[in-house]
C-alpha cells in the first residue's frame, strides 16, 4: 500500500516558538494532502486541505495564521504552528491519497506536539 | 451534511469471540464509500475495510466483514475471533464517490474496544 511519512513524531517547544511538521508521501504523488488535529479519545478533526501549488484550504474555526500549512511539491506538505501555546499541544496527523477516485487515505505516524 | 455516527464509545469482547461496532450515517448522496479504520495505541491510522455503496454484496477481509445496509444508512463492522491486537480505537468514515477531485473524509467519534484475555 501507500506510505507516507510524518516527521518528528514527538516534539517539545518552548510557548512562543514556532514548530515545523513535515508530511511526505513516499511512493506516490499527492496533489493533496490533509492535515488533522485529534485530541485525546477524540476523532479526527480536518484542519485544512493542503493542495499543491497553491493555497491551504482551511476548515471553518481553524486559524490560518495561526496554522500555516506548504505544500511546496507533489511528495510534502508542511504543517507550521506560530508563536505555539500549550492550548496548541495535541496529536497532529496528515494523511493523502495516490487516487481521488476511491477516497482512501493513507496517514502518517502522526506527531505529538507539547507546549511547555 | 453529511454526518458519521458511532453510538458506542466503549465495547470490550473476549478473546476468540465475536464484537459488532455499529455505524451509521447520513447523505444524499446515492454513490459514495465507507470505510472503517482502525487506531492502535501507536496512533497508527490502519485501514481495516472498505465498502463501495453501489456494491450490494458486503465486504470482508480475513477476520473482519460488514453489514452494509443502505436504505437503513447502516455500516457495521464484525470482528470474529477477536484478538489481543484488535484493541484499538475504531472509526467509521465516509466520502462522497464518482469523484474527478479529492473531497473531505468524514470520520464518527469512534469506539474504543478493548480485547480481554
Amino acid at each position: 500500500g501507500a506510505v507516507v511519512s510524518q516527521h518528528p513524531s514527538r516534539v517539545i517547544c518552548k510557548s512562543g516558538t514556532s514548530v515545523k511538521i513535515e508530511c511526505r508521501s513516499l511512493d506516490f504523488q499527492a496533489t493533496t494532502m490533509f492535515w488533522y488535529r485529534q485530541f485525546p479519545k477524540q476523532s479526527l478533526m480536518l484542519m485544512a486541505t493542503s493542495n499543491e501549488g497553491s493555497k491551504a484550504t482551511y476548515e471553518q474555526g481553524v486559524e490560518k495564521d495561526k496554522f500555516l500549512i506548504n505544500h511546496a511539491s507533489l511528495t510534502l506538505s508542511t504543517l507550521t504552528v506560530t508563536s505555539a501555546h500549550p492550548e496548541d499541544s495535541s496529536f497532529y496527523i496528515c494523511s493523502a491519497s495516490p487516487t481521488a477516485t476511491t477516497g482512501e487515505l493513507f496517514f502518517g505516524e502522526g506527531s505529538r506536539l507539547t507546549v511547555l | 451534511a453529511q454526518t458519521v455516527t458511532q453510538s458506542q464509545p466503549e465495547m470490550s469482547v473476549q478473546e476468540a469471540e465475536t464484537v459488532t461496532l455499529s455505524c451509521t450515517y447520513d447523505t444524499s448522496e446515492n454513490n459514495y464509500y465507507l470505510f472503517w479504520y482502525k487506531q492502535p495505541p501507536s496512533r497508527q491510522m490502519i485501514l481495516v475495510i472498505r465498502q463501495e455503496a453501489y456494491k450490494q454484496q458486503n465486504a470482508t477481509e480475513n477476520r473482519f466483514s460488514v453489514n452494509f445496509q443502505k436504505a437503513a444508512k447502516s455500516f457495521s463492522l464484525k470482528i470474529s475471533d477477536s484478538q489481543l491486537g484488535d484493541t484499538a480505537m475504531y472509526f467509521c468514515a465516509f466520502t462522497n464517490g464518482m469523484k474527478t477531485s479529492y473531497d473531505k473524509v468524514i470520520f464518527g467519534p469512534g469506539t474504543s474496544l478493548s480485547v480481554i484475555p
